[in-house]
């Protein structure tokens, strides 16, 4: 069955250290978004991608990158992480014809000490 | 941009009351408007959605009702039952979407 992965699904890491969560999808959507969920915030949008190459920034992009060299993986960097990025990220795609109707993958929670 | 508002916070019912989640947004251009379940340490589950040429949307317990004029959407869900209990989420856009707050559901046998 067709399906979106993240991993890993838990990770614990320091301030100032480099940190990639992978999103991974087989339903040859072409548009993947991210996600970070916190206590009082909902679901605020982290980055976005429309297809192969393209990027663009969501409502809280500061600190965090993404690249899209194929269909199916939209992995997230946090550059250099901070306390204030300990938060449960999740990965979601959609469907050209209808970018808004998107399916959410399991999540990635993600601790900075 | 949009700006999404989710009451009540928290809901509580017996099984097999009816629950009833209000949102309302700001930007008269979204015209898509999901609604989400979440269970604990999953993602989020689309569970019904509903366009804003359509006025109201039932799928067997579930049922979603848009009023664009007022703008605000409603989540309905008749005769309850225990494993209804989550984090109910939702979310209105163009394209994008921007989600509400949530609200916690919980079903007492």
């Amino acid at each position: 069955d067709a399906e979106i992965t993240q991993s890993p699904r838990h990770k614990i890491t320091e301030t100032g250290r480099q940190v990639t969560l992978a999103c991974h999808q087989t339903w040859n959507h072409n548009n993947m978004f991210w996600y970070r969920q916190d206590l009082g915030h909902g679901l605020r949008l982290i980055h976005y991608s429309y297809g192969v190459q393209d990027t663009n920034k969501g409502e809280v992009s500061d600190g965090y990158s993404v690249s899209r060299s194929n269909t199916e993986d939209l992995p997230l960097t946090l550059e250099s992480a901070a306390s204030s990025q300990t938060s449960v990220y999740f990965c979601a795609s959609s469907e050209s014809d209808s970018p808004e109707t998107q399916y959410f993958g399991p999540g990635t929670r993600l601790l900075v000490l | 941009g949009e700006n999404v508002e989710q009451h009540p916070s928290t809901l509580s019912v017996q099984e097999g009351d009816s629950a009833v989640i209000k949102c309302t947004y700001s930007d008269s251009a979204s015209n898509y408007f999901p609604w989400y379940k979440q269970e604990l340490g999953k993602g989020p589950q689309l569970i019904i959605d509903i366009r804003s040429n359509v006025g109201e949307k039932k799928d067997q317990r579930i049922a979603v009702t848009l009023n664009k004029t007022a703008k605000h959407f409603s989540l309905h869900i008749t005769e309850t039952q225990p494993e209804d209990s989550a984090v109910y989420f939702c979310a209105a856009g163009f394209q994008k979407l921007v989600f509400g707050t949530g609200t916690r559901l919980l079903v007492s046998p």
